[in-house]
């Protein structure tokens, strides 16, 4: 999967309490994104980053905040979770370019009860 | 907006027939496509891109994909079906800044 871990893999919780899902990339690429799959919708996008300290919202991003502190890490919060947000997350990467493919990682399933 | 469609769901294929799974764009300007599959429990995997040039493009796994501006379509394609393409294809076109946006996914389905 490129160089690209997602922790944790999968993760059980409760509405309300916070919850950070962490990507860490090997391969140095600038750009990073976070992205929701559910079914019937495909892959949206709900952060990204375009350099450290660099982020802007995706077409979801209500109730999800992001930060980069250095090049390799991403990291998604859930500051309140609800059950609308139970669904799997993938991190993906790209060297930036708009010729340049996504690299995705094996993503986290998380489940909010 | 800059928009793809997948019209199936589910296309099913015996082993060793030719497959297609349909895309088709929306987008103002040239625009740049992608074809992703994603193998159970797994992330997605980059397949191939069209950006310019000819409009066969050839990828991953023996997976090709034609672009057809008239029709707005960029259609994946593979001559030979293996139970082992059995995955969901996603198709994507970039927006904006740096981003994708994708279809919802097409689910094939080989049988043997």
């Amino acid at each position: 999967d490129a160089g690209i871990t997602q922790s944790p893999r999968h993760k059980v919780t409760e509405t309300g309490t916070p919850v950070t899902l962490r990507c860490h990339q090997t391969e140095n690429h600038r750009y990073m994104y976070w992205y929701r799959q559910d079914p019937g919708h495909g892959l949206r996008l709900i952060h990204y980053s375009y350099g450290v300290k660099d982020t802007d919202k995706g077409e979801v991003s209500d109730g999800y905040s992001v930060s980069r502190s250095k090049t390799e890490d991403f990291l998604l919060t859930l500051e309140s979770a609800t059950s609308s947000q139970t669904s799997v997350y993938f991190c993906a990467i790209s060297e930036g370019t708009g010729e340049n493919e996504q690299f995705f990682g094996p993503g986290t399933r998380l489940t909010v009860l | 907006a800059q928009s793809v469609a997948q019209p199936e769901d589910q296309v099913n294929v015996a082993e060793g027939n030719p497959l297609t799974v349909k895309c088709t764009y929306s987008v103002s300007g040239n625009p740049y496509l992608f074809w992703y599959v994603q193998y159970p429990n797994r992330g997605l995997q980059f397949l191939l891109k069209y950006i310019t040039g000819d409009n066969l493009v050839k990828g991953s796994y023996g997976f090709e994909a034609e672009f057809n501006k008239s029709q707005t379509s960029f259609h994946l394609k593979k001559p030979s079906a293996l139970v082992s393409d059995s995955a969901l294809y996603f198709c994507a076109v970039r927006t904006g800044f740096q981003k994708l946006v994708f279809g919802t996914g097409t689910r094939l389905l080989v049988s043997p």
